[in-house]
């Protein structure tokens, strides 16, 4: 298996501008995750889907940011607008009790929001 | 409130030299603790994980982790520590909200720089 897969692995844009990542979990797993990792505020779970199903979204910042999960191989996060404070990575993470619920996590995607 | 601490921004350790790296947790239920490694501009890599049986805990290239459940601790060791070993380091708990769940919650992560 490939592994977790996500696109762009660098993203820069403009204050404003929409930004959309992407994901794609390992083929078999039915819990997807996104993280933030910044150095001022550590790794953070913004949300996690089962099933293709949001659980907990308790840590999605604000109403910019936004995630969904289409189909079992495919999960977007979005931000709109964006914002400076945004500059982060974003890692996706996939798991299944099958795996014994370890998290796989994908190279991340770099923002810089200028 | 569930957590993981983990006390020590850095390690600093010679090769060849045992590495310890600590981490405490709080935690409802049984714990499930796990620990990961990031190396510069990657994803997270799981090294192992403590969920039942045997305290001493083995794992990827060469580490180990001791369950202390008196101490609440998941201390992270290695015998000789080798400069590719040079990382940041995660511990992680399984989070509990009347059952578990697969969320987990990480500790703020411990750089290990290994000085050859």
């Amino acid at each position: 298996d490939a592994g977790v897969i996500q696109s762009p692995r660098h993203e820069v844009t403009e204050m404003g501008q929409e930004v959309t990542l992407r994901c794609k979990p390992i083929s078999g797993h039915d819990y997807l995750f996104w993280y933030r990792q910044t150095m001022m505020r550590g790794l953070e779970l913004l949300i996690y889907f089962n099933n293709n199903v949001p659980i907990d979204d308790s840590g999605m910042p604000e109403d910019r940011f936004s995630a969904k999960m289409p189909n079992a191989s495919f999960s977007t996060l979005k931000i709109q607008p964006s914002e400076p404070r945004d500059s982060a990575v974003y890692f996706c993470a996939s798991s299944s009790p099958q795996a014994k619920n370890i998290q796989y996590f994908g190279a991340g995607t770099r923002l810089s929001v200028l | 409130a569930q957590s993981v601490a983990q006390p020590e921004d850095q390690v600093n350790v010679a090769e060849g030299n045992p590495l310890t790296v600590k981490c405490t947790y709080s935690v409802s239920g049984n714990p499930y603790l796990f620990w990961y490694v990031q190396y510069p501009n990657r994803g997270l890599q799981f090294l192992l994980k403590y969920i039942t049986g045997d305290n001493l805990v083995k794992g990827s290239y060469g580490f180990e982790a001791e369950f202390n459940k008196s101490q609440t601790s998941f201390h992270l060791k290695k015998p000789s520590a080798l400069v590719s070993d040079s990382a940041l380091y995660f511990c992680a708990v399984r989070a509990h909200y009347g059952g578990a769940t697969n969320k987990l919650i990480f500790g703020t992560g411990t750089l290990l720089a290994v000085q050859p």
